[in-house]
């Protein structure tokens, strides 16, 4: 298995446009997470779904963010308009159970807005 | 928000030398897991310990929890300078309905093992 995998690796954009992130998780795995990270906060998780149903959106900071997953094998997590404080590492991890395994993470998508 | 909290926030060791990093958390949990971070890269899981678990071993590394003092330990034995990254404890929660949890990550170790 490829492990997760998530496009782009890097991502510049200006102020106010629209930035979609990408993730394929690992074949059979059950729940899919978005975490954002910064030297200042840390690893803050956005969202996770269950079987491609959002389960947990408390972490969204805001309306301009928004995440889907059309089907087991593909989310995205759009900004829409981008915010230079959007700045971070988007992570996409992926696991079989919430009890017995511990999460895969991607290599994640570092975005910077300018 | 964090729940997990790592002591210390950063350690700088010999090579051959045990690492010892701290984990403590707030709320009753469901397991408790470990992970490394290399500079740049995503996050590695080492090792899931569950709450009724007090100790768990993989290879170099050993796992305690104390569920009564809300803390966990990852002692790494022996280590060696590609042992040098951020090291973080997570808390896994489960509450109401089916498939809900909570992870949350804490800020992290940085450890540094000198050759």
């Amino acid at each position: 298995d490829a492990g997760v995998i998530q496009s782009p690796r890097h991502e510049v954009t200006e102020m106010g446009q629209e930035v979609t992130l990408r993730c394929k998780p690992i074949s059979g795995h059950d729940y899919l997470f978005w975490y954002r990270q910064t030297m200042m906060r840390g690893l803050e998780l956005l969202i996770y779904f269950n079987n491609n149903v959002p389960i947990d959106d408390s972490g969204m900071p805001e309306d301009r963010f928004s995440a889907k997953m059309p089907n087991a094998s593909f989310s995205t997590l759009k900004i829409q308009p981008s915010e230079p404080r959007d700045s971070a590492v988007y992570f996409c991890a992926s696991s079989g159970s919430w009890d017995r395994y511990g999460y895969t993470f991607g290599s994640g998508t570092r975005l910077t807005v300018v | 928000s964090q729940q997990g909290e790592e002591d210390p926030q950063a350690l700088s060791i010999q090579e051959g030398e045990n690492a010892t990093m701290n984990c403590s958390y707030k709320t009753s949990i469901n397991n408790l897991q470990w992970y490394r971070q290399n500079s740049g890269r995503g996050l590695v899981h080492l090792i899931l310990i569950r709450s009724n678990e007090r100790e768990k071993h993989s290879g170099r590394l050993r796992v305690t929890l104390d569920t009564s003092k809300k803390s966990s330990s990852l002692l790494i034995t022996a280590s060696r300078a590609a042992d040098t990254a951020s090291y973080f404890c997570a808390t896994v929660r489960a509450y109401s309905g089916a498939g809900s949890y909570q992870l949350t990550f804490g800020k992290g170790t940085k450890l540094s093992v000198i050759p």
